[in-house]
């Protein structure tokens, strides 16, 4: 079956620590996404992918990094210059032509102690 | 700037119908999709409307006037298991390759 992999669903770090959360998609999709997601709100946008080696910065990159050297794989490293990276983050990829829509994985629940 | 508008919560009968609303500001506009998210879980598409009008899918149905900046999701025949957040959302960018996700409209569904 086709889909969207994320893991782990929960995650816990240290202040001060370097975190890094997996996305895998076997659809064959080319652009992948990376969205934060706090309570009581909607998602916002971290870092997207276009294409293999080449990624934008989102609406709220600072503090985040990613790399794109397989279609498949989109990881996100939550580094400690996040101030408050305590949230929901959700992995999506889109097919191309199809802006509309999006397929997200489970999500990761990152806590930082 | 990019910003979609929507309530924050909806309180409905187990089946009724209810309507959730969005208004839309965009630098372009690309259409309007619906997604669905139950609480811990992911957003899944529900529908999208390209141009004016209504879309139907089983008991949801979504509208769009682009003259207006708005589009609603209906959903008929309420089951308990509508309860979720549903979101608005915009493509944007000069290639359309970014989607801007209203705040979300949280429908608590009561037996």
């Amino acid at each position: 079956d086709g889909g969207i992999t994320q893991s782990p669903k929960y995650l816990f770090r240290k202040e001060g620590q370097n975190v890094t959360l997996s996305c895998e998609q076997n659809l064959n999709h080319d652009a992948m996404y990376w969205y934060r997601q706090d309570p009581g709100q909607g998602l916002r946008l971290i870092y997207y992918s276009q294409i293999v080696n080449d990624f934008q910065k989102g609406d709220i990159a600072e503090g985040y990094s990613v790399s794109r050297e397989k279609k498949e794989s989109f990881p996100l490293t939550v580094t400690s210059a996040q101030k408050n990276p305590t949230a929901f983050y959700l992995c999506a990829s889109r097919e191309r032509g199809a802006q509309h829509e999006q397929f997200f994985g489970p999500g990761t629940r990152l806590t930082v102690l | 700037g990019q910003s979609l508008e929507q309530p924050s919560e909806v309180t409905a009968v187990e089946g009724a119908i209810v309507q959730i609303n969005c208004t839309y500001q965009t630098s372009g506009f690309y259409g309007l999709s619906w997604y669905q998210q139950h609480d811990g879980g992911a957003p899944t598409f529900l529908s999208y409307n390209a141009l004016d009008g209504l879309e139907e899918t089983g008991r949801f149905s979504s509208f769009l006037s682009r003259s207006d900046s708005y589009g609603y999701l209906l959903l008929q025949e309420l089951q308990m298991k509508d309860s979720a957040s549903y979101f608005c959302a915009c493509p944007y960018s000069s290639s359309a390759s970014k989607i801007i996700f209203g705040s979300g409209t949280r429908l608590s569904i009561r037996p």
